[in-house]
C-alpha cells in the first residue's frame, strides 16, 4: 500500500509568512497527490489536486509541486483564514487512496 | 449547487450493523465516483472505501474488508454504505465525497456521527 508521510504535524506561523508542508509517498506516484484544507467542525476542501493544479476558486497564494516522492504544499503569504490543518492525499492507486497525517498551521 | 447529505449515523453496540446514506443533489450523480471517508473527532482522515460511476468497481480500505459494502442507486441519486460487525474503532465521523473528473474528492457532505460502544 502507498503511504503518505506529512511533516511537519504542527506548523506555527504569523498572518504574511510563507509557509511550506511537505508529503512524501512511500512508493513514486507520479504527480497524483491532492491537497485539502480543513477547518474546525468543517469539511475538508480541496485546494490542489495532481500536484500543482489549483482547484477553481482557490486563491492563488495556495501552491503545489513535486512528482514521485516527494511534494510540497506552500501558502506564499498566509491569511487568518489559512490557519486550519491541512493534508495530501495520493490518488495514484485507482479507487484505493491514501491521506497523509495532517500539518495543523497554529498561530504564533 | 453541489449537496452531498449523510444520514444513518448513530449509537450501536460492537458487533451491529447500520447503513450510511449520501443524498446527492446538484450534479449528474451518475456520471461520477463517489467514496466514504471518516475521522475520528480530533485526528486525521482516513479513506473508507470507494465506488466507481456505474458500481462496477469498488474499494476498501484494509480494516473494512468483508465488513463494509459501498453501493449506489444512481436512480435515486444515493451513496449507501453498509456497515457490519461493527468495531469500536470503526467509531469516527463519516464524509461522502465526490470523486473529481480530474482528481481528488471536490465536494464532501457534513458528515454523519457513528458511534460503536456498548
Amino acid at each position: 500500500d502507498f503511504q503518505m508521510t506529512q511533516s511537519p504535524s504542527t506548523l506555527s506561523a504569523s498572518v504574511g509568512d510563507r509557509v511550506t508542508i511537505t508529503c512524501r509517498a512511500s512508493q513514486n506516484v507520479v504527480t497524483s497527490v491532492n491537497w485539502y484544507l480543513q477547518r474546525p467542525g468543517k469539511a475538508p476542501h480541496l485546494l490542489i489536486h495532481s500536484a500543482s493544479t489549483l482547484q477553481s476558486g482557490v486563491p492563488s497564494r495556495f501552491s503545489g509541486s513535486g512528482s514521485g516522492t516527494d511534494f510540497t504544499l506552500t501558502i506564499r503569504s498566509l491569511q487568518p483564514e489559512d490557519f486550519a490543518t491541512y493534508y495530501c492525499q495520493q490518488s495514484h492507486t485507482s479507487l484505493r487512496t491514501t491521506f497523509g497525517g495532517g500539518t495543523k498551521v497554529e498561530i504564533k | 449547487e453541489v449537496q452531498l447529505v449523510e444520514s444513518g449515523g448513530g449509537l450501536i453496540q460492537p458487533g451491529g450493523s447500520l447503513r450510511l446514506s449520501c443524498a446527492a443533489s446538484g450534479f449528474p450523480f451518475e456520471d461520477y465516483g463517489m467514496a466514504w471517508v471518516r475521522q475520528v473527532p480530533g485526528k486525521g482522515l482516513e479513506w473508507v472505501s470507494s465506488i466507481n460511476y456505474n458500481s462496477g468497481r469498488t474499494g476498501y480500505v484494509d480494516s473494512v474488508k468483508g465488513r463494509f459494502t459501498i453501493s449506489r442507486d444512481n436512480a435515486k441519486n444515493s451513496l449507501y454504505l453498509q456497515m457490519n460487525s461493527l468495531r469500536a474503532e470503526d467509531t469516527a465521523l463519516y464524509y461522502c465525497a465526490r470523486a473529481a473528473v480530474a482528481a481528488g474528492y471536490d465536494f464532501w457532505g457534513q458528515g454523519t456521527l457513528l458511534t460503536v460502544s456498548s
